[in-house]
């Protein structure tokens, strides 16, 4: 199977506090996205990597929010200080090697912060 | 730049209706194109796509074509069942824009039995 595995799937924080997303792909792949979905901006790609090297972070709404990839294994979103309206789902996504220029998402992960 | 765009919603059929949500998009080079579909409280899964002109790509009932001279890619199935509601979005990916997807507005569709 393709795709990725977030975490967490689900979080309440706080105004202020720091906030670390995770993704760990699953298959094989060259390119990983992460993505926003709000019910009122849809679908925004934040930032994607290449090969583990960020390409196109204009995507990321404001310097609180920074993206890693250390490994080909696994990627962070991480917002510091978190504001009310960051919340939204988090979606990372790759592009499969084995099936071309498919791209697969995760499951999302939840983020309310209050 | 890319675009597409995605006939607006909510759509509400009856069950075994026939289903049609339109696609047009805007690209520069010679895109791939997909059908995700994103079930309530889930992430996106893809349904169908097709990579060149003329191709179908169908999945679960579910088939698009993808006509170049029209640059449309629209989604049908001849008949619905309730599991089907859900929120519909067509997407490109174009060799010009590094792979990436360009999506849709999305469609969400409700089925009713």
């Amino acid at each position: 199977d393709a795709g990725v595995i977030q975490s967490p799937r689900h979080e309440v924080t706080e105004m202020g506090q720091e906030v670390t997303l995770r993704c760990k792909p699953i298959s094989g792949h060259d390119y990983l996205f992460w993505y926003r979905q709000t019910m009122m901006r849809g679908l925004e790609l934040l930032i994607y990597f290449n090969n583990n090297v960020p390409i196109d972070d204009s995507g990321m709404p404001e310097d609180r929010f920074s993206a890693k990839m250390p490994n080909a294994s696994f990627s962070t979103l991480k917002i510091q200080p978190s504001e009310p309206r960051d919340s939204a789902v988090y979606f990372c996504a790759i592009r499969d090697i084995l099936s071309g220029n498919t791209i697969y998402f995760g499951e999302g992960s939840w983020l309310t912060v209050v | 730049g890319d675009s597409v765009t995605q006939m607006e919603g909510p759509v509400t059929l009856s069950e075994e209706a026939f289903l049609t949500i339109n696609c047009t998009y805007t690209a520069t080079g010679y895109p791939s194109l997909f059908w995700y579909v994103q079930y309530p409280g889930e992430g996106l899964q893809l349904l169908l796509k097709a990579t060149k002109a003329d191709d179908k790509g169908s999945n679960k009932g579910f088939e698009a074509t993808y006509r170049k001279e029209t640059t449309s890619f629209h989604l049908e199935k001849g008949s619905v069942q309730v599991s089907d509601s859900a929120v519909y979005f067509c997407a490109l990916s174009d060799q010009g824009s590094a792979r990436q997807l360009t999506f849709g507005s999305g469609t969400q569709l409700t089925v009713l039995p």
